[in-house]
C-alpha cells in the first residue's frame, strides 16, 4: 500500500516551454502533498505545499506564477513548470500525506525534467 | 541557513558490522525526525522516525536515537547489508501550526557497504 506515482518520469523540453507533472496517490487519498526539488548531489528542497480544493502555500524564493500547482482530486495534484529555462532542469519529486495520517508522508519516484 | 545537517558526505562499512550515520539540526522546533532511503533517480523510501518525546525507537535492524539538549540524532543499521548501499536522508519537522507536514531535509550520506 501507500504507492505513489509521477508521470512522467523523464522530460526533455525546449527553453520557453511548458511541461506539466502529475503526481498520484494509487492506493489512499491524500488532502495534503508536497512538491520538493533536488539539484544534483544536493538535498531536497521543499517547494510549495498542495491543498485539495485551496491554493498551494509556497515556499520562499519559489516564483507561485512559474511553478503552477494544481491539487484537483483527493488523489492527483500537477505541477506546471511554465516558460522553462535550463536553469529548471532539475529533478522533482512529489510526497503525499495520507488523510488522518499522522506524520509519515510517501514520496513519488520523482520525474527527471531537462530544459534545452 | 541549513537546518538540518548531515556533516559526513559517505561511510563505507563492512558487510555486519554496524552503520552509524549521524544528523544534526538547529531549529528547537523541529519534534519529529525521520530517516529515508534514497536511490539514484527514485524518491525517498521510508525508513524509521522518531518523536522529540522519545530518545531511541527500534525497527528491526534500524535503531534511531535522538539527543534533544544537543540536537543531534543518528541511525544505526546493525548488521549492515550489501543491500543497504544508498543514500540515507535525515529530516525533520515542526508539526504544530502552518508547519505541519513539511520536511526539511539534510544533505544526505551515502553508505556504501562492502561484502
Amino acid at each position: 500500500g501507500a504507492v505513489v506515482s509521477q508521470h512522467p518520469s523523464r522530460v526533455i523540453c525546449k527553453s520557453g516551454t511548458s511541461v506539466k507533472i502529475e503526481c498520484r496517490s494509487l492506493d489512499f487519498q491524500a488532502t495534503t502533498m508536497f512538491w520538493y526539488r533536488q539539484f544534483p548531489k544536493q538535498s531536497l528542497m521543499l517547494m510549495a505545499t498542495s491543498n485539495e480544493g485551496s491554493k498551494a502555500t509556497y515556499e520562499q524564493g519559489v516564483e507561485k506564477d512559474k511553478f503552477l500547482i494544481n491539487h484537483a482530486s483527493l488523489t492527483l495534484s500537477t505541477l506546471t513548470v511554465t516558460s522553462a529555462h535550463p536553469e529548471d532542469s532539475s529533478f522533482y519529486i512529489c510526497s503525499a500525506f495520507p488523510v488522518g495520517s499522522s506524520y509519515e508522508q510517501y514520496f513519488g519516484p520523482g520525474t527527471r525534467l531537462t530544459v534545452t | 541557513d541549513q537546518q538540518v545537517k548531515q556533516n559526513s558526505p559517505s561511510l563505507s562499512v563492512q558487510e555486519g558490522r554496524i552503520s552509524i550515520l549521524n544528523c544534526d539540526y538547529t531549529n528547537s522546533m523541529f519534534d519529529y525526525f525521520l530517516w529515508y532511503k534514497k536511490y539514484p533517480a527514485e524518491g525517498p523510501t521510508f525508513l524509521i522516525s522518531i518523536s522529540s518525546i522519545k530518545d531511541k525507537n527500534e525497527d528491526g535492524r534500524f535503531t534511531v536515537f535522538l539527543n534533544k539538549s544537543a540536537k543531534h540524532l543518528s541511525l544505526h543499521i546493525v548488521p549492515s547489508q550489501p543491500g543497504d548501499s544508498a543514500v540515507y536522508f535525515c529530516a525533520a519537522s515542526a508539526t504544530g501550526g502552518t508547519s505541519y507536514g513539511k520536511l526539511t531535509f539534510g544533505q544526505g550520506t551515502i553508505l556504501t557497504v562492502h561484502p
